[in-house]
């Protein structure tokens, strides 16, 4: 069964620092990866998402990388901002799960002015 | 504009009492899925629609049911049987296709709390 984990639980960093989150996987026969942002209280908004066939993509100061083979991927915030202060959730469609997503646990992201 | 309502924001009900989350969408998708949330945790699916008049069980199904009698609404019946059931509610919807390329979008969620 797939396993989705997400390091750290929680990061706290001062304002214009560039910073990466980490998501793992235990079963690298995915379909896509996808990246979500959670204020508190709120519903999920979607970032970025990551076919199986791709290494990366971008949105503005957003990257997310992903590397299928080792079950992994990171998600890239550049001169972050108090603004970014949100749980970041990753999530993988597997291939032998149908249209299920899996989620991690999520990063609670604190940017400190 | 297009999107996914989820009503109400906030619902209270007293245990043994079985209670309907309600989830609307104008988008136009085949799919749509309930999850739950737990406090720190991310979020596990309940149950998925692709198709009017059909649905599956996700991976915590006990004690939930749902209808799919429009393609636009799958309302969630959080039933007495459900041992937790205070939990934050996401509704989501997406097209059908390859699930390489279709993101789930999602709604702005319901918290339940039951006393």
């Amino acid at each position: 069964k797939q396993e989705v984990t997400q390091i750290p639980a929680a990061l706290s960093v001062p304002e214009g620092e560039n910073l990466v989150l980490n998501c793992s996987f235990t079963d690298s026969a995915i379909y896509n990866l996808q990246w979500f942002r959670q204020d508190p209280g709120k519903g999920l908004t979607s970032l970025l998402l990551i076919q199986s066939s791709q290494r990366e993509q971008t949105s503005g100061r957003l990257n997310a990388s992903l590397d299928k083979s080792s079950g992994r991927s990171t998600l890239y915030i550049a001169a972050s901002q108090p603004g970014d202060s949100a749980t970041y959730l990753c999530a993988v469609i597997t291939n032998n799960a149908g249209n299920m997503l899996t989620f991690g646990g999520g990063t609670r992201l604190m940017v400190k002015p | 504009d297009g999107g996914i309502t989820q009503s109400p924001k906030y619902l209270f009900r007293k245990e043994g009492q079985n209670v309907t989350l309600s989830c609307e969408q104008n988008l136009n998708h085949d799919a749509m899925y309930w999850y739950r949330q737990d406090p720190g945790q991310g979020l596990r699916l309940i149950y998925y629609s692709q198709i009017v008049n059909d649905f599956q069980k996700g991976d915590i199904a006990e004690g939930y049911s749902v209808s799919r009698e429009k393609k636009e609404s799958f309302p969630l019946t959080v039933t007495s049987a459900q041992k937790n059931p205070t939990a934050f509610y996401l509704c989501a919807s997406s097209p059908l296709g390859h699930w390489s390329v279709y993101e789930q979008y999602f709604g702005p969620g319901t918290r339940l709390t039951v006393t």
